[in-house]
């Protein structure tokens, strides 16, 4: 089993939809998570962090973790085609050396 | 606003040939990460660097590769002797506090 699973997609949605992207993992250790958004070619950008369980919201961003089902999920709202981009979870222990462990990304298409 | 720059932005060199990547963090920033991304695939962790030391590695890192901060300022990559399979993009991320990683924009590598 992964540490982390993505589905990679592609989903496609509408300009305006709720987008809801979603990610799994195995390691109960795992405290800190994050979403960060990947245009092509380009180095990932921190879109939100969240330690521990809860929600968290940034704007049109919505970040959710559910340590007990270990399932972590990034909504975003009224969503726009400069949203289209590959969506990245990542995430780490509290303790140790700093090591992120990243999902394979979700590649988000918003159409006009 | 600050932002973390890598060079160069494109490496080519040839197999067995010593490659030496460049990343300037952002100013005041204490974490250092490199991380890498074989074209199509996940972002992959390679090591982190706190209080001028290694703090965790992964198992890509084997003694092929070394960081330092040669001069306080910059945090560089070496990798010696490159086989074909180290062509990818290499990322610098850089953090104040461990909880927060800010990528740079990466130096592709290409191994002939």
């Amino acid at each position: 089993q992964k540490e982390v699973e993505q589905d990679p997609g592609p989903l496609s949605v509408p300009e305006g939809a709720i987008v809801s992207l979603n990610c799994t993992y195995s390691n109960s250790a795992f405290q800190y998570f994050m979403w960060y958004r990947q245009y092509s070619r380009k180095g990932p950008e921190l879109l939100m962090y969240t330690y521990s369980s809860g929600n968290k919201e940034d704007g049109r961003f919505t970040a959710q973790v559910d340590k007990s089902s270990k399932y972590i999920s990034l909504f975003i709202r009224d969503s726009q085609p400069s949203d289209s981009a590959t969506y990245l979870c990542a995430m780490r222990r509290n303790t140790g050396g700093f090591k992120t462990i990243f999902g394979a990304g979700t590649r988000l298409f918003v159409k006009a | 606003e600050p932002e973390v720059t890598q060079t160069p932005s494109h490496q080519v060199t040839q197999m067995g040939q010593e490659v030496i990547l460049r990343c300037v963090p952002i100013s005041n920033h204490l974490y250092f990460y490199w991380y890498r991304q074989i074209l199509g695939q996940k972002v992959e962790f390679l090591v982190s660097f706190y209080n001028n030391e290694i703090s965790e590695k992964s198992e890509i890192f084997d003694d092929q590769f070394s960081v330092e901060r040669p001069d306080g300022s910059n945090f560089t990559l070496k990798i010696r002797s490159t086989k074909l399979e180290d062509s990818a993009m290499y990322f610098c991320a850089t953090g104040l506090a461990a909880d927060t990683q800010y990528f740079g924009p990466g130096t592709r590598l290409t191994v002939l």
